[in-house]
């Protein structure tokens, strides 16, 4: 068991490039979660799915956000027209919902640094 | 809405010294508890969780837990730290309705050779 896998581990854009961060869960597991980590904000939920479904978008921001899962075994989250406010570390955890687990697995992160 | 409260932003002490780690949370349901830990550079990583039975929860590396419904109160403890145990300890809380977890600000634990 590899864990939750994210990839890249640390990414540098410009300002008003395009980021992918890569999400690959915990094999079995249908629920993956995307959280946002600041020093300054601290850890931010940002959404989730279940199931390839997305559940709870509340915590992404309206503009420039998204987030997919195309299938069980990968998520990603795009951020468009990254600014430096968006530098942060991205966190992807996976959890199995059957029988239902509120044990979360995280990913080591994607550093986001945008210049 | 859950809510956590973590009062203690920084928590230092020595090696071999005890260790409470406070965690206050607000919800009206039926929750689950959990402590995370974070290695500097690392993702969070589980340590216990409460959901009913004994209010005292035993995690892995000598941590323990304790529930306290009247105090609204799930305390993070350890009788002897070592050094390895510097990191940042999140308290986490969920509703049984579905799986989204709050978490807490952290509190950062420094422990000092």
């Amino acid at each position: 068991n590899a864990g939750v896998i994210q990839t890249p581990r640390h990414k540098v854009t410009g300002k008003g490039q395009e980021a992918t961060l890569w999400c690959e869960p915990i094999s079995g597991h249908s629920a993956v979660f995307w959280y946002r980590q600041t020093i300054v904000q601290g850890l931010e939920f940002l959404t989730y799915f279940r199931n390839q479904a997305p559940i709870d978008d509340s915590g992404m921001p309206k503009e420039r956000f998204s987030a997919q899962m195309p299938n069980q075994s990968h998520s990603t989250l795009k951020i468009q027209s990254t600014q430096p406010q968006d530098s942060a570390v991205y966190l992807c955890a996976s959890s199995s919902p059957t029988p239902i687990s509120y044990e979360q697995y995280f990913g080591p992160g994607t550093r986001l640094t945008v210049l | 809405t859950q809510t956590v409260s973590q009062s203690d932003a920084h928590v230092t002490v020595f090696e071999g010294d005890s260790v409470e780690l406070r965690c206050n949370y607000s919800y009206g349901g039926s929750i689950y508890l959990s402590w995370y830990i974070q290695h500097h550079g690392h993702g969070l990583q589980f340590l216990l969780k409460y959901y009913s039975g004994n209010p005292v929860v035993q995690g892995v590396n000598g941590f323990e837990a304790e529930f306290s419904k009247s105090d609204s109160s799930f305390h993070l403890r350890k009788a002897s730290v070592h050094w390895s145990d510097s990191a940042v300890y999140f308290c986490a809380v969920s509703a049984h309705s579905n799986n989204r977890i709050f978490f807490g600000d952290g509190t950062q634990l420094v422990v000092k050779p």
